[in-house]
């Protein structure tokens, strides 16, 4: 059974910093790309980004670049977002999901989500 | 980018309605798109993918269709579980937006 937890969400100030983890399992991790979406209270789904099998590729929506990175850990089946940077409208619950397969196939397992708040 | 527009953003129905959410892309996206449901407090779960392909597990009474710029989400004979918010994504090209949801509330 594929399960993803995801970590890190929490409290951080405007400006401030939080790197969120996902830690998967029931899956060959190293195998498939990852993504990050998010949700702020009340609203839809936001895409953040994705990184391939290998680390190698990624990409990020517009609201995040050069703000946010992802990365991954495939020694140790764990998915990460550093979020620097942050802004008030930053704040959602944060998803990792594993994508189906590379390319345009979609996101087939979600974690829980967590938590980020960011508010002075 | 590419921007979704669903409609409705809301509908009220009854249990064993035929239910037709509808998402337009502001460009062709081939067949690239998927379905996901979304019930409150939860993690979406996907339905359909490659616009009309139902995701192992899901009921047949759900159904897409459509190519190119417009898409079609088909609950046959809606269900007591199946009130819950539904969203489209486009897989096409990056970023893979999001519609903006619809919810489908009971009568």
């Amino acid at each position: 059974e594929v399960q993803l937890v995801e970590s890190g969400g929490g409290l951080a100030q405007p400006g401030g910093s939080l790197r969120l983890s996902c830690a998967a399992s029931g899956f060959t991790f190293s195998s498939y790309s990852m993504s990050w979406v998010r949700q702020a209270p009340g609203k839809g789904l936001e895409w953040v980004s994705v990184i391939s099998p290998s680390g190698e590729t990624t990409h990020y929506a517009d609201s995040v670049k050069g703000r946010f990175t992802i990365s991954r850990d495939n020694s140790k089946n764990t998915l990460h977002l550093q979020m620097n940077s942050l802004r008030v409208e930053d704040t959602a619950v944060y998803y990792c999901a594993k994508k189906y397969a590379p390319g345009t196939f979609p996101l087939d397992d979600w974690g829980q989500g967590t938590l980020v708040t960011v508010s002075s | 980018d590419i921007q979704l527009t669903q409609s409705p953003s809301f509908l009220s129905a009854s249990v064993g309605d035929r239910v037709t959410i509808t998402c337009r892309a502001s460009q062709g996206i081939s067949s690239y798109l998927a379905w996901y449901q979304q019930k409150s407090g939860k993690a979406p779960s996907l339905l359909i993918y490659a616009a009309s392909t139902l995701q192992s597990g899901v009921p047949s009474r759900f159904s897409g269709s459509g190519s190119g710029t417009d898409f079609t989400l088909t609950i046959s004979s809606l269900q007591p579980e199946d009130f819950a918010t539904y969203y489209c994504q486009q897989l096409n090209s990056f970023p893979h937006t999001f519609g903006q949801g619809t919810k489908v509330e009971v009568k």
